[in-house]
């Protein structure tokens, strides 16, 4: 079974923090997503990556930016944390010409 | 550019009884179809895809979707619902080139009364 694990599933920063997210997957999945989710606006992407080192900008990336040094790791990081950051954050992974896999998510609260 | 419009926000059931949850996509290209469900405090699991062949779709829990080429809909129904059913559903398509990012719905929040 594939794994997607969220280093975090609650964090809270200050506005002003660098916040970094950690997405671990244990399937060698080439394409790795991050996604964050809001009431009544679904999961809007903010960046994905289809190789090590690549990265593409996604729907709403501003604010944010995303590392892949390792196939397997795909981290989000919020250069300067503000309060309209406050969210649900979900990573998920996949092969290609297959279905997305989701972690659990991290509830992020800025304060 | 693709959107994805699910057309009930909340959808209120009572036990036992059939729901259909509706979802209606743009694309001006091929699509995959997906339909995810979110349990609270989860992550999202699939329920059932659409990427070729039939359009009738059978998925877990004893959900099924059909995709209709000519409505561009893809709606997911179950003939009997349970208390367990209870939770946020999301419609996305991707595109079939490329990375294959999805486009979500708004989701659906159905629940399940006694």
């Amino acid at each position: 079974d594939v794994k997607v694990t969220q280093s975090s599933r609650y964090l809270v920063k200050r506005t002003g923090e660098k916040v970094f997210l950690e997405c671990v997957q244990d399937m060698d999945h080439e394409n790795m997503f991050w996604y964050r989710q809001d009431p009544g606006l679904g999961l809007r992407l903010i960046y994905f990556s289809y190789d090590v080192k690549m990265k593409e900008k996604g729907d709403i990336p501003e604010g944010y930016s995303v590392s892949r040094e390792k196939k397997e790791r795909f981290s989000l990081i919020l250069e300067s944390a503000s309060t309209n950051q406050t969210s649900m954050y979900l990573c998920a992974s996949k092969r290609a010409n297959q279905p997305q896999h989701f972690g659990d998510g991290t509830r992020l609260s800025i304060l | 550019a693709q959107s994805v419009t699910q057309l009930d926000s909340q959808v209120p059931v009572f036990e036992e009884a059939p729901v259909e949850l509706r979802c209606n996509y743009s694309s001006s290209v091929s699509v995959y179809l997906f339909w995810y469900v979110q349990y609270p405090n989860q992550g999202l699991q699939l329920l059932l895809k659409y990427l070729s062949g039939s359009t009738l779709v059978k998925g877990i829990n004893g959900f099924e979707a059909e995709f209709n080429k000519s409505q561009t809909s893809f709606h997911l129904r179950k003939p009997s619902v349970h208390i367990s059913d209870t939770a946020e559903y999301f419609c996305a398509v991707s595109w079939i080139q490329g990375a294959q990012k999805l486009v979500f719905g708004q989701g659906t929040r159905l629940t399940i009364n006694p």
